[in-house]
């Protein structure tokens, strides 16, 4: 999606390693989020960030990390990574009032 | 918290009919925005439309409307013309005024039967 870059698009861990997923915008939004999304569960927001230097958990927070060292780049780190993390997730920006731009997601397994 | 509420997890339609989709929602507020999202076999997440509760109008993209109902916080999406490829998941969401976020519903499935 143009603006909106995830990397990378698909990814096979094995328990416990870690990884880092990376979301690039050149928007130039303050606000960032980080979701997951699993059949039946819809989109659950992982945690989010208001601007440069700042992030905050969402409703499924555990087991994840993320920072936003640049205003254009927010990242997701699983530093133990589980089978339950298998997922696909997806990253979004813009002001929420005029809705999401979303990346095109990167779908993990966990085995 | 808001919620929103997609009661029906799956649907099918035949090509050219008439489809509609359902979302309810819960605010004791009066400054939100809601939204459609389409999501294609593909997975990319598409902004379908996008509607201001402030505003009594009704939105409209081309095939795709909505029905507000303020008062009984229903969204629904109607989907005219139905095409093969409208068949996708399809996300209500909604954004509180001076909340930081959109609050999702689960979805619905829809497919589109030649």
């Amino acid at each position: 999606n143009a603006g909106v870059t995830q990397t990378p698009k698909f990814r096979v861990l094995k328990t416990g390693q870690s990884m880092t997923l990376l979301c690039a915008q050149d928007m130039n939004h303050e606000y960032m989020y980080w979701y997951r999304q699993d059949p039946g569960m819809g989109l659950r927001l992982i945690h989010y960030s208001v601007g440069e230097g700042t992030t905050a958990k969402g409703e499924v927070p555990d087991g994840y990390n993320v920072s936003r060292l640049k205003k254009q780049n927010f990242l997701l780190g699983l530093e133990s990574a589980a089978p339950s993390q298998t997922s696909v997730y997806f990253c979004a920006t813009s002001p929420p009032v005029y809705g999401y731009t979303f990346g095109s997601g990167t779908r993990l397994t966990v085995v | 918290a808001q919620t929103v509420t997609q009661s029906q997890p799956e649907m099918s339609v035949q090509e050219a009919e008439t489809v509609t989709l359902s979302c309810t929602y819960d605010t004791s507020e009066n400054n939100y925005y809601l939204f459609w999202y389409k999501q294609p076999p593909s997975r990319q997440m598409i902004l379908v439309i996008r509607q201001e509760a402030y505003k009594q109008q009704n939105a409209t993209e081309n095939r795709f409307s909505v029905n507000f109902q303020k008062a009984a916080k229903s969204f629904s999406l109607k989907i005219s013309d139905s095409q093969l490829g409208d068949t996708a998941m399809y996300f209500c969401a909604f954004y509180q005024g001076g909340s930081e976020k959109l609050v999702f519903g689960k979805g619905t499935k829809l497919t589109v039967n030649p």
